[in-house]
């Protein structure tokens, strides 16, 4: 069965330092796959989504994730990460295009010092 | 308006009691989904439903159903209530091309 993995569970970091989450995925064939980020109290909300073409994918707030297949990896990425995106972030994918296979990652946590 | 509404968003129950949560959607999605949400474990697919006759069985549907009473509307039961059914429930709709979006959350206790 699909899984995905998070590297982290939980990362702490400073205002204005990098962030990189990692998330790999198990299945070989082809897959759509999504950031999430949830903020304290709130529904999960899309980040940004890879399904086909440049593996460099650009999402809003600044966030771009890096499909490289040959790793099955999507590691989402921030230059200068800022309080507010205190969060938890969940990788997430779907074998297919029919959607029954959506499976999540088990979330990192993200908490940006001030 | 949100576009994914749940009800109630916070319930606590007892168990063996029978609890119904509901949601609604105003996207024009045909696929819904009931997911659970777990420190440490993500979410977890429960049910999934691509049509108003299309029921499917997610990884964890022990212990819950389901009901798809019209395209906007997908409820989830726990027929008789455990507390290790105390989670974070969400519902989920998506589109053709698979992004999901999620209601508000439920938030569930069973003592």
């Amino acid at each position: 069965a699909q899984s995905v993995s998070q590297h982290n569970h939980h990362v702490i970091l400073s205002e204005a330092a990098s962030l990189e989450l990692g998330c790999n995925y198990s299945y070989g064939g082809t897959v759509n796959l999504f950031w999430y980020v949830q903020y304290p109290g709130q529904h999960l909300q899309l980040l940004l989504k890879y399904f086909s073409g440049d593996p460099l994918v650009k999402g809003i707030k600044g966030f771009e994730a890096e499909f490289i297949k040959s790793k099955f990896s999507f590691n989402l990425r921030k230059p200068s990460v800022q309080w507010s995106d205190t969060a938890e972030y969940f990788c997430a994918v779907t074998e297919n295009n029919y959607g029954q296979n959506f499976v999540f990652g088990p979330g990192t946590r993200l908490s940006v010092l001030p | 308006d949100a576009d994914v509404t749940q009800t109630p968003r916070n319930r606590i129950t007892k168990t063996g009691k029978r609890i119904m949560l509901e949601c609604s959607q105003t996207k024009g999605h045909d696929r819904m989904y009931w997911y659970r949400q777990d420190p440490g474990l993500g979410l977890r697919l429960i049910y999934y439903s691509f049509d108003v006759k299309d029921i499917n069985k997610g990884e964890i549907s022990d212990g819950y159903s389901v009901s798809r009473q019209a395209q906007a509307k997908f409820s989830l039961s726990l027929e008789s209530a455990i507390p290790n059914q105390t989670a974070l429930y969400f519902c989920a709709t998506s589109d053709p091309y698979n992004e999901q979006f999620f209601g508000p959350g439920t938030r569930l206790t069973v003592l």
